[in-house]
């Protein structure tokens, strides 16, 4: 079984600009989260879609958007680009959205913000 | 402000003895603790958890221990092994919700 993939890996955007980037989770997960790591910040949560709904989101600014569509993929979107936005983004597949199960993660997309 | 937080930002072990990485939180709501390794260019695979009513769970040569009152947990590795290597992260769960709260993570490296 594939694992989740995120395309592209690598990206470089200077400010002002807007990015989407992409992720396809494993086959049969509903829900798809969205995770922004930073060097010394860990992993911040930025928002869970589920059957195409946004479920929950975290503490980011509006600049930051999502979508998921039909068959589970997902896109999230980051307009008029800053600095700090340079990250690696991750993307998490589970198999459904009520109760706990394990999220897989995909590789990231490394963003660089000039 | 982090709920959950992991003081050491390294750790260096010898081959074959214990790593032990520790992590702290906040919120009183998390009922579901979770240890996840990362290598570079990888995203980060889930290791070990444990639920806030126990407070061990052990697979092979991982622990973890969940100490509620301290509102600390840590993961054991014995015998540690230089394929351990990596930035090991704790993320925690909100009985509220689905979300997972992370630390900002470990680097463990065991030297030969």
């Amino acid at each position: 079984k594939a694992g989740v993939t995120q395309t592209p890996r690598y990206l470089i955007k200077t400010r002002g600009q807007q990015v989407t980037l992409s992720c396809s989770p494993i086959s049969g997960h509903r829900s798809v989260s969205w995770y922004q790591q930073t060097p010394g910040q860990g992993l911040q949560f930025l928002f869970e879609y589920f059957s195409e709904t946004q479920r929950n989101k975290g503490n980011f600014p509006g600049r930051f958007s999502g979508r998921q569509f039909s068959n589970s993929r997902s896109e999230m979107n980051v307009s008029t680009l800053e600095l700090g936005d340079s990250a690696l983004y991750l993307c998490a597949s589970r198999i459904q959205g009520e109760g706990y199960n394990e999220q897989f993660f995909g590789p990231g997309t490394r963003l660089t913000v000039l | 402000d982090q709920q959950v937080k992991q003081n050491s930002p390294s750790l260096s072990v010898q081959e074959g003895r214990i790593s032990i990485l520790n992590c702290d939180y906040t919120n009183s709501m998390f009922d579901y603790f979770l240890w996840y390794k990362k290598y570079p260019a990888e995203g980060p695979t889930f290791l070990i958890s444990i639920s806030s009513i126990k407070d061990k769970n052990e697979d092979g040569r991982f622990t973890v221990f969940l100490n509620k009152s301290a509102k600390h947990l840590s993961l054991h590795i014995v015998p540690s092994q230089p394929g351990d290597s990596a930035v090991y992260f704790c993320a925690a769960r909100n009985n509220a919700g689905n979300m997972l709260t992370f630390g900002g993570g470990t680097r463990l490296m065991v030297k030969p």
